[in-house]
Order: C-alpha cells, then sequence, then structure tokens
C-alpha cells in the first residue's frame, strides 16, 4: 500500500525558514518523480514544486522561486522542501503527491494527508 | 504559465443527474490533463489522467474527454458520494497549473 506522510509543518514568523519532509513506503521510491502542492485555507489547490526520480529535472511555481529548494534522498524513501524566507501567503497545508512515473510528465497518483504551515508573528 | 480555466466554479445538481465540469487551457498540452476530487478536510483524489484514462479504483461513472486546450471531466449519474470540488491539472510542462475548481452542491 502507498503511503505518504507528511512532517515539518508548524509555525513560524515572517521570514523565517521551515523544512518539511515526506517519508514514502509501499512502492519503490526512486523509480517515480515527487510533487509537493499547497492549499491556503478555503481556497484551491497550486502546484509548488516536483523533481523527477534522479533530482535532474526540478520545477518551481513563479510564487517559489528563488526561496524554495526541493531535494529528495532515495535511499531514505524520503522528499524534502526547504522554505526560507516564508511570508504570510505561503501558509497553508502542504501535501506531497508520488508522480505516476519517473519523469517530468506525469499525473499523480497518490496524495499524503498534508502539514499545515502556518506564517504569522 | 499555462493557465486553466475551470467552468463552471460550481453548480448545484440532484442524484442521477449526469454532470460535466470543463476546463480549458491558455495554449495547447496534448493530453497532459488530469482530474481531481476532493472532499472537505481530506486529501485530493485522483480520478483521470491523460485526460481520458481511469485511475485504477475509480468507477466508471467517471469519464474524461478533450486534448489540445479543452477538456471535460463527466459524471454519468450522481451519486450522494460524489458530492465534492473537482480540479483539473495540466502537467504538460513546468509550472504545473490547476484550475480553479468546480464545487459540485445538492
Amino acid at each position: 500500500e502507498v503511503q505518504l506522510v507528511e512532517s515539518g509543518g508548524g509555525l513560524v514568523q515572517p521570514g523565517r525558514s521551515l523544512r518539511l519532509s515526506c517519508a514514502a513506503s509501499g512502492f519503490t521510491f526512486d523509480d517515480y518523480a515527487m510533487h509537493w502542492v499547497r492549499q491556503a485555507p478555503g481556497k484551491g489547490l497550486e502546484w509548488v514544486s516536483g523533481i523527477n526520480w534522479n533530482s535532474g529535472s526540478i520545477g518551481y511555481a513563479d510564487s517559489v522561486k528563488g526561496r524554495f529548494t526541493i531535494s529528495r534522498d532515495n535511499a531514505k524513501n524520503s522528499l524534502y522542501l526547504q522554505m526560507n524566507s516564508l511570508r504570510a501567503e505561503d501558509m497553508a497545508l502542504y501535501y506531497c503527491a508520488k508522480g505516476g512515473c519517473s519523469s517530468t510528465n506525469c499525473n499523480f497518483d497518490y496524495w499524503g494527508q498534508g502539514t499545515l504551515v502556518t506564517v504569522s508573528s | 504559465d499555462i493557465q486553466m480555466t475551470q467552468s463552471p466554479s460550481s453548480l448545484s445538481a440532484s442524484v442521477g443527474d449526469r454532470v460535466t465540469i470543463t476546463c480549458r487551457a491558455s495554449q495547447g498540452i496534448s493530453n497532459y490533463l488530469a482530474w481531481f476530487q476532493q472532499k472537505p478536510g481530506k486529501a485530493p483524489k485522483s480520478l483521470i489522467y491523460a485526460a481520458s484514462s481511469l485511475q485504477s479504483g475509480v468507477p466508471s461513472k467517471f469519464s474524461g474527454s478533450g486534448s489540445g486546450t479543452d477538456f471535460t471531466l463527466t459524471i454519468s449519474s450522481l451519486q450522494p458520494e460524489d458530492f465534492a470540488t473537482y480540479y483539473c491539472q495540466q502537467y504538460n510542462s513546468y509550472p504545473f497549473t490547476f484550475g480553479g475548481g468546480t464545487k459540485v452542491e445538492i
């Protein structure tokens, strides 16, 4: 059974940093691309960042480019999102999502339950 | 960036109704289009990928069609468990983008 468990969310002051993690199990992690998607309270889904199987192809939403960094550790079956210079508009539930194949152009077939990031002074 | 426009943003329907939601891309995305269902307080669930392929385990009352810039999601006979918000998403190129969502209500 595919499981994606996000962690690392919490309350952080504007301008500070936070690192999210996603622990994956139930599939061969290094065979698949992975993504982060967020949802602000009461709002729609926003894709944040994606990474292919070997970290050779990475993409970011314009809203986070230069502030967020996605990475993965295939030996640990883990996905990460380093978030720097956090802003109020970054406050959201952050989901980890599994790609349907190893490369960039794949659908998302499984999602975690999310970790909440609150940005407030 | 590719913009995804969904319509309607909300709709009222009854059990047994046939429901169609449309999604338009601001430029051609071939068939790199997915549909997701989200219920309140829950993570999104994948329904359709490659515009018309049903995700494993998803009932056949859901169907997708389209290619290029215009796509549709159809629910053939609405059931109580189908009342939710539906999102389209393009994964043709970074940055991936979602539509604004369609809330299906009674």
